[in-house]
């Protein structure tokens, strides 16, 4: 069975910096893109980032861009999000969730649960 | 970027009823949309992929459709375990764009 379960989330001051980790199990990790999407409180959801299987293409929203690290550890099956200069707008549920290949064109097809982040002084 | 109106917002629609969501893309996208159901404190479920294709183990009576930029996600029979939130996901391209959500609820 495939699942993803995000941690890392938290209460966190404006300007500080979080790791979210999603770790991955039910499936060979190393063999799929991943992604990080997120979905502030009463909004839609926004995609976040995203990494192939082997790190060599990485994506990020404008949003995020340059305060933002997808990176992913396929030893450990875990997909990492490092999130710094963190605003209030980042508040948000954090979800990953897998891309149904290596990445290209490829739907996404399973989720975590999601972690929350607020950011807030 | 590729933008996704979805609609309506939200829908009330009773037990048995035929009932049909849809998603508009800015720009051509091919096949490449996905349909989700997610219920309150749950990881969204995948539903349809590739637009048409039904994911393993979703009931048939889900069903995508698609033409040129315009996708629909059909019930063809509600059920009560169908009352969730719906959205659609565009994967053609990075930043990958959600639709707004449908907010599915009983009459």
């Amino acid at each position: 069975e495939v699942q993803l379960v995000e941690s890392g989330g938290g209460l966190v001051q404006p300007g500080r910096s979080l790791k979210l980790s999603c770790l991955a199990s039910g499936f060979t990790f190393s063999n799929y893109g991943m992604n990080w999407i997120r979905q502030a409180p009463g909004k839609g959801l926004e995609w976040v980032a995203s990494i192939s299987s082997s790190s060599s293409y990485i994506y990020y929203a404008d949003t995020v861009k340059g305060r933002f690290t997808i990176s992913r550890d396929n030893a450990k099956n875990t997909l990492y999000l490092q999130m710094t200069s963190l605003r209030s707008e980042d508040t948000a549920l954090y979800y990953c969730a897998r891309h149904r290949g290596a990445m290209g064109i490829t739907p996404f097809d399973y989720w975590g649960q999601g972690v929350m982040v607020t950011v807030s002084s | 970027d590729i933008q996704v109106t979805q609609s309506p917002s939200s829908l009330l629609a009773s037990l048995g009823e035929r009932v049909t969501i849809t998603c508009q893309t800015s720009q051509s996208i091919s096949n490449n949309l996905n349909w989700y159901q997610q219920k309150p404190g749950q990881a969204p479920m995948l539903l349809i992929y590739y637009a048409t294709s039904l994911q393993t183990g979703m009931p048939s009576r889900f069903s995508g459709q698609y033409s040129g930029r315009s996708f629909t996600l059909t019930i063809t029979s509600l059920e009560p375990e169908d009352i969730a939130n719906y959205f659609c996901l565009q994967h053609y391209s990075a930043p990958y764009t959600f639709g707004a959500g449908t907010k599915l609820e009983l009459k």
